[in-house]
């Protein structure tokens, strides 16, 4: 199974401020028909998760432009720029280009 | 707007079965790849399941690969998930999903199922 490992666990920022984390994957993340899928989530407090960024780097509808994803192979990063109040939570990286599908251990995002 | 609401989900003794339903709405049903994921009290996501749009295809968790069963019934608009010999380390909430761009993109509220004697 493809180990998926996220850092850091706990990200203290300051409101206006950047945040970056980092996922990297056991193996690479490139499917045989070239595209590579490594997706991220942010779950609110007492909420379901919802996708951010699929594809490495794709925002999904309605995600503001302070989000991106970049990366390739087994190394990927979520950019979170001028962080708001509403981006704190726990954020999750997923790889669905092998079964069985695989979530990183997540990081908390919280105000320092 | 795509809407999915979960359901079976309570208190159960090990060893026994639950079966959990997932009602859709606000897209056709058929058209999509489905998948549940669940996630332990405190703890991070796990993915449980996936079916693909006919049903034809299914893919498991190494942790409930043999006990538990993904289907769905595209006449209804509706995923189960048929949970079997239940132990306590399934006690989570599970999520159904609906896929998009090869991803879960859309999920439900979840309901909880609590695995104790």
């Amino acid at each position: 199974d493809v180990v998926m490992t996220q850092t850091p666990v706990s990200l203290p920022v300051s409101l206006g401020g950047q945040a970056s984390i980092s996922c990297r994957s056991s193996q690479s993340l490139v499917h045989s028909n070239g595209n590579t899928y490594l997706h991220w989530y942010l779950q609110k407090p007492g909420q379901s998760p919802q996708l951010l960024i699929y594809r490495v780097s794709n925002r999904f509808s309605g995600v503001p432009d302070r989000f991106s994803g970049s990366g390739s192979g087994t190394d990927f990063t979520l950019k979170i720029s001028r962080v708001e109040p509403e981006d704190l939570g726990d954020y999750y990286c997923l790889q669905s280009t092998h079964f069985p599908w695989t979530f990183g251990g997540g990081t908390k995002l919280e105000l320092k | 707007e795509v809407q999915l609401v979960e359901s079976g989900g309570g208190l159960v003794q090990p060893g026994r079965s639950l079966k959990l339903s997932c009602a859709a709405s606000g897209f056709t049903f058929s058209d999509y790849n489905m998948a549940w994921v669940r996630q332990a009290p405190t703890k991070g996501l796990e993915w449980v399941a996936s079916i693909s749009y006919g049903g034809s295809n299914t893919h498991y968790g190494d942790s409930v690969k043999g006990r538990f069963t993904i289907s769905r019934d595209n006449a209804k608009s509706t995923l189960y998930l048929q949970m079997d010999s239940l132990r306590s380390e399934d006690t989570a909430t599970y999520y159904c999903a609906r896929e998009k761009f090869g991803v879960p993109a859309y999920w439900g509220q979840g309901t909880l199922v609590t695995v104790s004697s």
